[in-house]
C-alpha cells in the first residue's frame, strides 16, 4: 500500500538557521507533491506544490526538492523564525479528475529564539 | 475570494448520539469537496469526497455518512457515534478549471469529543 514517511519526532532548531524536513514515500508514483503547514487546532494551509518533472521550487524563504528516483522530498526553511514553528505535512497526489491527496503524519518544527 | 466555513467549531457528544457537521464554501462553483479526520498523533484520514451534487464516494467503511445537497454544501453525519469517532474533522475543497487544480484548501475544523 502507499506509504508516506515523515519524521514523527519534533525538530528543534535555532532561530536564523535553515530547517530541513524530509518526506519519503513508497509504493507510489505521484504526479505532484505538496507541503502544508498546520498550526495547533487549525486546518492545514497549502504552501508549495512541485510536479514530478521539477527538481526544485522556491517561494520566499521556502525551498522544496523532489527526487523521484530516491522517492524523497526535502523541505527547507531558510533564516527560520519562531513564527515558523508549526507542523509541516507532506502530501502526494496523482493527476486526474478526482485528485485524491494522501497526507503524511507531519513533522513538528520548533524554532528556538 | 473563496472562503470555507465549518460548524460547529467544537462538539461534545455522548456515545450513541447522532452527528451532523456542516461545511460550506463561498466564492467558487463546482468544487471537489472532502471530509478528513485527524486523530491525535495521526495523519489526515480521507473519509469522503464529492465531485458534484449528490455524488459521494467513501474511502473508509465506518458508521459515518456524507451528503452534498447543494453545490457548495457538504455534510457529515452519523446515526450513532462511537468513542472511536472522536477527532478533528476537516472539510476541504479543491478548485477546478483554474489551472491550480491540485492544492486543497481546508476549513477551520470541528473538534469532536465522544464521551
Amino acid at each position: 500500500s502507499q506509504k508516506i514517511e515523515q519524521n514523527s519526532e519534533a525538530l528543534n532548531i535555532q532561530e536564523g538557521k535553515t530547517a530541513t524536513l524530509t518526506c519519503n514515500y513508497t509504493n507510489y508514483s505521484p504526479a505532484y507533491l505538496q507541503w502544508y503547514r498546520q498550526d495547533p487546532g487549525r486546518g492545514p494551509v497549502f504552501l508549495l506544490l512541485i510536479r514530478e518533472n521539477e527538481k526544485e521550487k522556491r517561494k520566499e524563504r521556502l525551498k522544496v526538492t523532489f527526487d523521484t528516483t530516491l522517492k524523497q522530498s526535502l523541505f527547507h526553511i531558510t533564516a527560520s523564525q519562531p513564527a515558523d514553528s508549526a507542523t509541516y505535512l507532506c502530501a502526494l497526489s496523482n493527476s486526474g479528475g478526482y485528485q485524491k491527496v494522501t497526507f503524511g503524519i507531519g513533522t513538528k518544527l520548533q524554532v528556538i529564539p | 475570494s473563496q472562503t470555507i466555513h465549518q460548524w460547529p467549531a467544537t462538539l461534545v457528544q455522548p456515545v450513541g448520539s447522532p452527528l451532523s457537521l456542516e461545511c460550506t464554501v463561498e466564492g467558487t462553483s463546482n468544487p471537489n469537496l472532502y471530509w478528513y479526520r485527524q486523530a491525535a498523533g495521526r495523519g489526515l484520514q480521507l473519509l469522503f469526497y464529492s465531485v458534484g451534487i449528490g455524488q459521494i464516494s467513501s474511502e473508509v467503511p465506518q458508521n459515518l455518512s456524507a451528503s452534498r445537497p447543494q453545490d457548495r454544501q457538504f455534510i457529515l453525519s452519523s446515526k450513532k457515534l462511537l468513542l472511536s469517532d472522536s477527532g478533528f474533522y476537516l472539510c476541504a475543497w479543491l478548485p477546478r478549471g483554474t489551472g491550480r487544480n491540485y492544492e486543497q484548501y481546508f476549513g477551520p475544523g470541528t473538534r469532536l469529543t465522544v464521551t
